[in-house]
C-alpha cells in the first residue's frame, strides 16, 4: 500500500502562471518531506524540503506547503517556466531515519 | 558536490543472464538505496543498506540481491534477468545520523531485458 500518493499523473500550465502539485501521505510518523524534479533519462534532483515543525518553506520560485492535519503537502511554482517541464516526485521520511517513500510522480508541462 | 555514479547508463541483456549494476558515492554516506522507476508507479525501493555488509529489503526485492563490501559502493544484482525487470534503475545515497538529510541520486541505468 502506497504511503505517499500523487493523484494527478499530469498537469499542464501556461508559462507565467502558477503550477500547484499535490501530494498526500498516510503515515502520521512522517515528519520530513521533500520534492524532487526529474528530467527524462536523468536521475531525480532535489528541489525543496520541509520539516513538520513548519507549514511553509520558500526557495525562489518554489514554495512547499504542509498541512499536517490533512496529511497533505503541495508544491507551488510561480511563475512557471518551460524549463520546469519535468516529472515531480514528493517523498517522505521519518526525520532521523533515512528511509524515503516516494509518490508516483506528476508530469508537469509548462506551455510557452 | 555529492556525486553518485552509476557505471552503466544503458544495458541490453538476455533473459536468464546475471546482471550487475554498480553504484559509487563519494560523500562517505552511510545509507545507500536502489530504486526502480516505472511509468505510473513512481520510485519503488528494491533494497537499501545502512552500513557495510548490512542490507534490508525494500518493497520489491524479489528477483534482486545486493552487495555492499565497501562503504562507497553498492551493487544491485539480477540473478536471472527477466523481461519484467526492464526498467530504469536509480541508485541513491544519504548520510546517516543527521536529521533531515537529503537523498542524492545517480543518473540512472536503463536496463532492457530481451
Amino acid at each position: 500500500d502506497q504511503q505517499v500518493k500523487q493523484n494527478s499523473p499530469s498537469l499542464s500550465v501556461q508559462e507565467g502562471r502558477i503550477s500547484i502539485l499535490n501530494c498526500d501521505y498516510t503515515n502520521s510518523m512522517f515528519d520530513y518531506f521533500l520534492w524532487y524534479k526529474k528530467y527524462p533519462a536523468e536521475g531525480p534532483t532535489f528541489l525543496i524540503s520541509i520539516s513538520s515543525i513548519k507549514d511553509k518553506n520558500e526557495d525562489g520560485r518554489f514554495t512547499v506547503f504542509l498541512n499536517k492535519s490533512a496529511k497533505h503537502l503541495s508544491l507551488h511554482i510561480v511563475p512557471s517556466q518551460p524549463g520546469d517541464s519535468a516529472v515531480y516526485f514528493c517523498a517522505a521520511s521519518v526525520y532521523n531515519f533515512n528511509k524515503f517513500y516516494f509518490g508516483s510522480g506528476t508530469k508537469l508541462n509548462v506551455k510557452p | 558536490d555529492v556525486k553518485v555514479t552509476q557505471s552503466s547508463r544503458y544495458l541490453v541483456k538476455r533473459t536468464g543472464e546475471k546482471v550487475f549494476l554498480e553504484c559509487v558515492q563519494d560523500m562517505d554516506h552511510e545509507n545507500m538505496f536502489w530504486y526502480r522507476q516505472d511509468p505510473g508507479l513512481g520510485l519503488r525501493l528494491i533494497y537499501f543498506s545502512y552500513d557495510v555488509k548490512m542490507k534490508e529489503k525494500g518493497d520489491i526485492p524479489e528477483g534482486y540481491s545486493v552487495s555492499r563490501e565497501k562503504k562507497e559502493r553498492f551493487s544491485l544484482i539480477l540473478e536471472s534477468a527477466s523481461t519484467n525487470q526492464t526498467s530504469m534503475y536509480l541508485c541513491a545515497s544519504v548520510g546517516g545520523g543527521i536529521p533531515g538529510n537529503t537523498i542524492y541520486f545517480g543518473e540512472g541505468s536503463w536496463l532492457t531485458v530481451v
